[in-house]
């Protein structure tokens, strides 16, 4: 599976979008991106998932290049309930679905 | 999105004894069934994957004999740590998914103490 390079933390302020960035230039292309979130002490929870265009669904929307080298995760109205370290991951279906987690961007919502 | 359990949410055990750790898919049929170890301000990682009816697959360094996971229905998989050590003290992970490219559901997690 390719690697990813996230940025270790990133800060936001409640309300505003938040923009996490993930590099995955040696992607190939049937690997998909996988964005998942952990909340302390808490199992992972999915969040979002492509593989060539940008989808959106309730709770974030998933931008990814198109050379597909890079994706940005967007919270577009972060609560300090989405403070939590984001995870951006990639994975063929032909990999038996297994993850295999970096170490993610921390994100805390400020007030 | 679909729901899984662990049980226990939290376990102390002695030195030497062994821990077994439940992960049930509630409202899905879970193809293959993973295993994740996580240490204190690390990442998850990866421990072993199971599917129903067949032995497990783990990933290196992972020692089969010490985690045994059974498989036994599409909704259930254990995880028991045999002879465990406070170096097994961690936090235990499963998650359950199927097969394709479709988003794997996590437990809660278990946290396991061992003195």
């Amino acid at each position: 599976d390719a690697k990813t390079t996230q940025p270790t933390s990133m800060d936001c302020a409640e309300g505003r979008a938040a923009n996490l960035p993930c590099n995955h230039s040696t992607i190939s292309g049937n690997e998909y991106v996988y964005w998942y979130r952990q909340i302390h002490s808490q199992g992972p929870q999915y969040i979002i998932h492509g593989l060539k265009n940008n989808e959106t669904n309730e709770m974030a929307s998933l931008i990814i290049t198109e050379d597909r080298k890079s994706s940005t995760l967007i919270l577009p109205h972060a609560t300090l309930r989405d403070t939590a370290v984001y995870y951006c991951i990639v994975r063929s279906d032909n990999q038996g679905g297994k993850l295999i987690f970096g170490q993610g961007t921390e994100l805390s919502v400020k007030p | 999105g679909a729901v899984v359990s662990q049980h226990p949410s939290w376990v102390i055990c002695k030195s030497g004894t062994s821990v077994k750790i439940e992960c049930r898919s509630l409202d899905f049929q879970a193809t293959t069934m993973f295993w994740y170890r996580q240490f204190p301000k690390q990442s998850l990682m990866l421990m072993a994957t199971s599917n129903e009816g067949s032995k497990a697959t783990y990933e290196q360094g992972v020692e089969k004999d010490k985690f045994l996971i059974n498989h036994a229905s599409l909704t259930l998989s254990t995880l028991t740590v045999t002879s465990a050590h406070p170096e097994d003290s961690s936090f235990y992970i499963c998650s359950g998914g199927l097969a394709g490219p479709y988003e794997q559901y996590f437990g809660p997690g278990t946290r396991l103490t061992v003195t």
